[in-house]
């Protein structure tokens, strides 16, 4: 049982360029959520899924585009970088309760540098 | 939306010594979880705790909803304990599932 787990852990990206961040969970979570930290100002929700097939915006979402076409996949795309989303961004996972979701689980994090 | 503040901002702590945090919500939650980022980064979950007290070895938390606020107790604390700590609250149900995160309380348990 592997738990949450992010590829890649570190990536240094150019301006303008783009690319993908993978998060897969083996714990048939049915919630996953893509935050982004930056110093001082703790996490903060980029997008999030209540299942698969769907979406939905968080606190950051301008800059950024998601899917989850597989239930243990969820897929944060950056189009063009640029050097504010340098961050280290963490996935998260959590299950399904009849109040709602419940604890949630990260990832070990993706450092990301955009030059 | 919920605003989350978190208190002290840090802490440096004696090993052994006992502490205790604080986090406060602009509004009412139904769902209040606490997290503690080790040094290396890592999240972990110590307490899923909307309400009620729990405890879980050294550390316990209680939470007083109708209060807006949740305390974390960390007892005969370990340099094992440093990092961050932090308190992320929602209201769960239908699609608002998400949590707001505080800034965090970064704790330093001196040998």
């Amino acid at each position: 049982n592997a738990g949450v787990t992010q590829t890649p852990k570190f990536r240094v990206l150019k301006t303008g360029q783009s690319m993908t961040l993978l998060c897969a969970q083996d714990m048939n979570h049915e919630y996953m959520y893509w935050y982004r930290q930056d110093p001082g100002m703790g996490l903060r929700l980029i997008h999030y899924s209540v299942g698969e097939g769907t979406t939905a915006k968080g606190e950051v979402p301008d800059g950024y585009n998601v899917s989850r076409l597989k239930k243990q996949n969820f897929l944060l795309g950056l189009e063009s970088a640029a050097p504010s989303q340098t961050s280290v961004y963490f996935c998260a996972s959590s299950y399904w309760t009849s109040g709602g979701a419940g604890e949630q689980f990260f990832g070990p994090g993706t450092r990301l540098t955009v030059l | 939306g919920i605003q989350v503040e978190q208190s002290p901002p840090d802490l440096i702590l004696q090993e052994g010594a006992n502490s205790t945090l604080r986090c406060n919500f602009s509004d009412s939650v139904n769902n209040l979880q606490w997290f503690h980022q080790n040094p290396w980064g890592q999240l972990i979950n110590l307490f899923y705790i909307p309400s009620g007290t729990k405890q879980n070895g050294r550390l316990s938390a209680t939470t007083v909803a109708t209060e807006r606020y949740s305390l974390l107790y960390i007892s005969s604390s370990q340099t094992t304990d440093s990092g961050v700590y932090f308190c992320a609250g929602g209201n769960y149900g239908g699609a608002t599932n998400k949590l707001i995160f505080g800034t965090g309380t970064l704790l330093a348990v001196q040998p």
